[in-house]
């Protein structure tokens, strides 16, 4: 099984930076992803980590440490219409993908 | 542009119906995934499939079977449903190939209440 841990909630002014941390534990690893969730809206894909290292992605960057179980979502530049849930999954050795209970990020003008 | 479609945005049941949730893509993927989303809990894997006729149950598969008689569908049924099904569920497709970069595209969600 699968223990993925993430702060339920961060609140940021427009403009500024938020970084989104997720803590790992599992049953094997084969890939962490970001998804990003507006309320009453589906989930949608940001980014994809496998390697060690900082993938980055426009306004978004995310990072990964296999050895220590641990990935951010980093959130550049804060805009009204990036108030959403930020959803954290890995997937494990057999490809099954879990997620993370979501961090609500709340920007403010 | 590509769609994962939910048959019912919001369903009302009672105790002890049958419910049928259906989902279909219309991307040719060859995976199909049913979550239920809760807060506080997150997406949980109900039941996934790789292939036509083939089922994997997930995490919290009890109450709960599918059905994928065709590659675009994807049904989830609560045989008799209860209160504690009450939840958002989240249909969701993936290519084939399982690693790499496998994204999910996500339906936009039936919310079932079980009174």
């Amino acid at each position: 099984g699968q223990n993925i841990d993430q702060p339920t909630e961060m609140t940021a002014t427009e403009g500024a930076i938020v970084q989104i941390n997720c803590t790992y534990q599992t049953s094997g690893f084969n890939g962490l992803f970001w998804y990003q969730q507006h309320a009453g809206e589906a989930p949608t894909f940001l980014s994809y980590n496998v390697l060690d290292g900082l993938e980055e992605k426009g306004r978004f960057s995310s990072f990964l440490s296999r050895s220590k179980g641990y990935s951010y979502l980093l959130l550049k530049e804060l805009q009204m219409k990036d108030s959403a849930s930020y959803l954290c999954a890995v997937r494990d050795r057999d490809y099954k993908l879990s997620f993370g209970a979501g961090t609500t990020v709340t920007v403010r003008a | 542009d590509v769609k994962v479609t939910q048959s019912s945005r919001y369903l009302v049941k009672r105790t002890g119906e049958k419910v049928f949730l259906e989902c279909v893509q219309d991307m040719d993927h060859e995976n199909m995934f049913w979550y239920r989303q809760d807060p506080g809990l997150g997406l949980r894997l109900i039941y996934f499939s790789y292939d036509v006729k083939m089922k994997e149950k997930g995490d919290i598969p009890e109450g709960y079977s599918v059905s994928r008689e065709k590659k675009e569908r994807f049904s989830l049924i609560l045989e008799s449903a209860s209160t504690n099904q009450t939840s958002m569920y989240l249909c969701a497709s993936s290519l084939g190939h399982i690693s790499g970069a496998n994204v999910l595209t996500f339906g936009a969600g039936s919310r079932l209440t079980v009174l």
